[in-house]
């Protein structure tokens, strides 16, 4: 199984500032199946990134991804009351789905 | 629009089974796997495997193997997850998501169930 290991475990920021979120894997992951979600208190996850770099329907071009191979990065520039929440690196490899533990986003 | 509309809450008292549903509208229901991820109390996203409604083919996480058990209904469009030999370790919220043919991503997601084992 492919182990993804997010840090910082919580970033503590500001609006307006820009936020770097690192997921690393195990071993080397396909890049077209990197995701990337955005979990809020009590609702479901909701697709961010998928592809390392593709943003999903919806989501603002203050979004987004960059990496390959077994270091991934979601970014998010000027910060928006709305961006704080915890986000979830995911990939497929191995036959399985793994997530990371997940990066809290705190004002 | 797309709608993932899961089955309430469940409690459960350990070793009995639990079975739950996720019934899917605004798209073709054949076109897409349902995948089941669940998150216990406080903690992260764990994969517990998927089904493909064309077919029913089945992929399970292996360490859910043997006791999870995955159907469909396409006169409905409901997907089905039933877990046996519950433990306290399985309380979790579980969700449904959607993923388009091997895109290994899940772009709609499910509201949630809360399941809880508890004597």
């Amino acid at each position: 199984e492919i182990v993804l290991t997010q840090s910082p475990g919580t970033l503590s920021l500001s609006p307006g500032e820009g936020a770097t979120l690192s997921c690393r894997a195990s071993q080397s992951v396909i890049r077209s199946t990197l995701a990337w979600y955005q979990q809020k208190p009590g609702q479901a996850p909701r697709l961010v990134i998928y592809g390392a770099s593709n943003r999903a329907t919806g989501i603002p071009d203050r979004f987004s991804g960059s990496g390959s191979g077994t270091d991934f990065t979601l970014t998010i520039s000027r910060l928006e009351p709305d961006d704080f929440a915890v986000y979830y690196c995911q990939q497929y490899g191995a036959s399985s789905f793994t997530f990371g533990q997940g990066t809290k986003l705190e004002i | 629009q797309v709608q993932l509309v899961q089955s309430g809450a469940e409690v459960k008292k350990p070793g009995v089974s639990v079975k739950i549903s996720c019934k899917a509208s605004g798209y073709i229901f054949t076109t897409y796997f349902i995948h089941w991820v669940r998150q216990a109390p406080g903690q992260g996203l764990e994969w517990v495997g998927r089904i493909d409604p064309s077919d029913s083919g089945i992929h399970y996480s292996q360490k859910f193997q043997g006791r999870v058990f995955m159907t469909r209904d396409t006169s409905t469009s409901t997907v089905y997850m039933e877990m046996r030999s519950l433990t306290s370790e399985d309380t979790a919220v579980y969700y449904c998501a959607r993923e388009l043919d091997t895109t290994c991503y899940f772009d709609n997601w499910g509201q949630g169930t809360q399941v809880t084992v508890s004597s």
